[in-house]
């Protein structure tokens, strides 16, 4: 079974650009869920997807936003980006959800200049 | 304040010695996973614990669950240069909206 692939593995951005990350999960699992991983905070949960609905939200900001398709696949989008995005996005996926069996991805390493 | 604690932040070892990882919070875990990181990959979860005072082993690998689910701990016995990564614990906190958290992570560092 393929994992989890993300898309782009890097991304370079100017401050105040937007960018829009993918996820396609393990085949048959109906949850996402994004996390933001950087030296300082660590690995910090963003949301969570399940059947095309968020089930579930951290303390970020309304700039950072995701969405789930028919077939599973998310994307997950940061508008007006700040220096402090910096980080690896990872996503993870899960037959049931985040409290149980995650599969996560390799991550996209988001750079902000 | 991390919601999940670890301890130690850092830990070198020479192959073949034994280490302990700890993870703790004031808070009732729901359930609790053990992740391991290596550089450029995502977590690989190693195990999911859910009942107090559970044991579960995976080879070398030792995971225990607190009796009253504050705390978690992973043993490696005779650790080996593969065992190298960042140990992440990750739990469901009632007091954080049953969401998962992730503890700070302990980076482990087997010399051959």
């Amino acid at each position: 079974k393929a994992g989890v692939t993300q898309t782009p593995r890097y991304l370079i951005k100017t401050r105040g650009q937007q960018v829009t990350l993918s996820c396609s999960p393990i085949s048959g699992h109906r949850s996402v869920s994004w996390y933001q991983q950087t030296p300082g905070q660590g690995l910090q949960f963003l949301f969570e997807y399940f059947s095309e609905t968020q089930r579930n939200k951290g303390n970020f900001p309304g700039r950072f936003s995701g969405r789930q398709f028919s077939n599973s696949r998310s994307e997950m989008n940061v508008s007006t980006l700040e220096l402090g995005d910096s980080a690896l996005y990872l996503c993870a996926s899960s037959l049931t959800g985040q409290l149980y069996e995650q599969y996560f991805g390799p991550g996209t390493r988001l750079t902000v200049t | 304040t991390q919601l999940l604690e670890q301890s130690p932040q850092f830990l070198s070892i020479q192959e073949g010695e034994n280490l302990t990882v700890y993870c703790n919070s004031s808070s009732v875990f729901s359930s609790l996973q053990w992740y391991r990181q290596e550089p450029g990959e995502g977590p690989v979860l190693l195990v999911t614990v859910v009942t107090g005072g559970e044991v579960k082993k995976l080879k070398r690998l030792t995971f225990q669950f607190g009796d009253a689910r504050k705390d978690s701990s992973l043993h490696i016995t005779a650790a080996q240069p593969g065992d190298t990564g960042l140990y992440l614990c990750a739990g469901a906190v009632r007091a954080a909206g049953n969401k998962l958290t992730f503890g700070g992570g302990t980076r482990v560092l087997v010399k051959p």
